[in-house]
């Protein structure tokens, strides 16, 4: 079982509308999560950070919040547009050594 | 693509044939990463490079082999390409060790596809 959850697999919503994707992970001791975002035939790239202390983290229209006694993180998108048509990754640190646990992704769509 | 460059961006090759990937920067970071990406699957770490001549394995090392002779260049090699290891591939660099806060950078990705 990966360490590293992310529901849903795909999600497809109109332009214009919110939409929040979940992180759920195992990894301990926590050190950080990082949320990426990868669009097609490309490389993911950084959104936010957040460490243990910081709950929630902004990125323009990217909100991602983190809940460390749950084990939970979500990213909120608001007022989508095409452009966030994207795969969008959760990466999960461990504190005592250098492992990274990527979740597999949502693969958002937006419509006009 | 924060000054990384993949080649070659596609391949196709038979099982048994040896492949070489290539990943070049220009940030002169120390960290260097070769990751997998499947189906289903999150990001997996192949192998990894802390300086010149410097590498460890990932989760996933077994068929791969690696080498960095220059701070800016990273070669992962399947010595003999099998099914398995069609995927996508992508080279990743960081300033500091992994899964510190220093973020990570991804290049845009080989696609690999073995017959």
């Amino acid at each position: 079982k990966n360490q590293v959850e992310q529901s849903p697999q795909s999600l497809i919503i109109l332009e214009g509308k919110n939409c929040t994707l979940q992180c759920n992970y195992t990894v301990s001791p926590f050190s950080n999560l990082r949320w990426y975002k990868q669009d097609t035939g490309r490389g993911p790239v950084s959104l936010t950070i957040m460490t243990f202390s910081e709950n929630t983290k902004s990125n323009g229209r990217y909100t991602a919040t983190l809940d460390a006694d749950t084990k939970q993180s979500s990213l909120h998108i608001t007022a989508s547009q095409l452009s966030d048509s994207a795969s969008y990754i959760c990466v999960v640190s461990a504190l005592n050594n250098n492992d990274m646990r990527f979740g597999a992704g949502t693969r958002l769509t937006v419509k006009p | 693509d924060a000054g990384i460059t993949q080649s070659p961006r596609h391949k196709v090759t038979e099982t048994g044939t040896p492949v070489t990937l290539r990943c070049h920067q220009t940030e002169n970071h120390r960290y260097m990463y070769w990751y997998r990406q499947d189906p289903g699957h999150g990001l997996r770490l192949i192998h990894y490079s802390y300086g010149v001549k410097d590498t460890d394995k990932g989760e996933v090392s077994d068929g791969y082999s690696v080498s960095r002779s220059k701070t800016e260049d990273f070669l992962l090699t399947l010595e003999s390409a099998t099914s398995s290891q069609t995927s996508v591939y992508f080279c990743a660099i960081s300033e500091s060790r992994r899964g510190g806060q220093e973020t990570q950078y991804f290049g845009p990705g080989t696609r690999l596809l073995v017959l």
